[in-house]
């Protein structure tokens, strides 16, 4: 059975540091995972998909790197802004799980101005 | 940009009740989903949906639970007799194909069981 775990819970930095997110799945056989951010009460909204063959994918001042074979991806925040805080879900899509996405229990981030 | 919606944003309805969420999913695309969120804890799959039928479904999923594409725009989840339990933000997504696709989520709908 997919586990996934995000590792830390909470996160509070300054404004304008550089952060790592980390991500983990107990399950290699993945087509996908994908990054979400969620604002208190609201929706998900998508930050980068990586597919199982690619390493990283960029996306402004956020980079998403895999490495499947260890069951692991981290996010990477540069020159985080107060804009940025929220909580940060990443999701996988397994190959032995359907076409459904399992969640990690997300990453709450807090940038102090 | 295309985008997922919702509606209601907010429903609170009496333990026992029958609700129906309902969801317009982007327009091209084929694969279906809903999950839920109580307050706290992780996003949970519930049911997949495609082909006008259930490709996949939860533990979660039991009897009390119904998804229904009425027309060729609407996806709605019922849920017979609610309970307590039930109460959870609920969200719709849609994905253009299967596996290597992208899922898009609504806003949710907070459904709260009194």
């Amino acid at each position: 059975k997919q586990e996934v775990t995000q590792i830390p819970a909470a996160l509070s930095v300054p404004e304008g540091e550089n952060l790592v997110l980390n991500c983990s799945f107990t399950d290699s056989a993945i087509y996908n995972l994908q990054w979400f951010r969620q604002d208190p009460g609201k929706g998900l909204t998508s930050l980068l998909l990586i597919q199982s063959s690619q390493r990283e994918q960029t996306s402004g001042r956020l980079n998403a790197s895999l490495d499947k074979s260890s069951g692991r991806s981290t996010l990477y925040i540069a020159a985080s802004q107060p804009g940025d805080s929220a909580t940060y879900l990443c999701a996988v899509r397994g190959r032995n799980q359907g076409g459904k996405l399992i969640f990690g229990q997300g990453t709450e981030l807090s940038v102090k101005p | 940009e295309p985008e997922v919606t919702q509606t209601p944003s907010h429903q609170v309805t009496q333990m026992g009740q029958e609700v129906i969420l309902r969801c317009v999913p982007i327009s091209n695309h084929l694969y279906f989903y809903w999950y839920r969120q109580i307050l706290g804890q992780k996003v949970e799959f519930l049911v997949s949906f495609y082909n006008n039928e259930i490709s996949e479904k939860s533990e979660i999923f039991d009897d009390q639970f119904s998804v229904e594409r009425p027309d060729g725009s609407n996806f709605t989840l019922k849920i017979r007799s609610t309970k307590l339990e039930d109460s959870a933000m609920y969200f719709c997504a849609s994905s253009p194909g299967t596996t290597s696709s992208e899922q898009y989520f609504g806003p949710g709908t907070r459904l709260t069981v009194t």
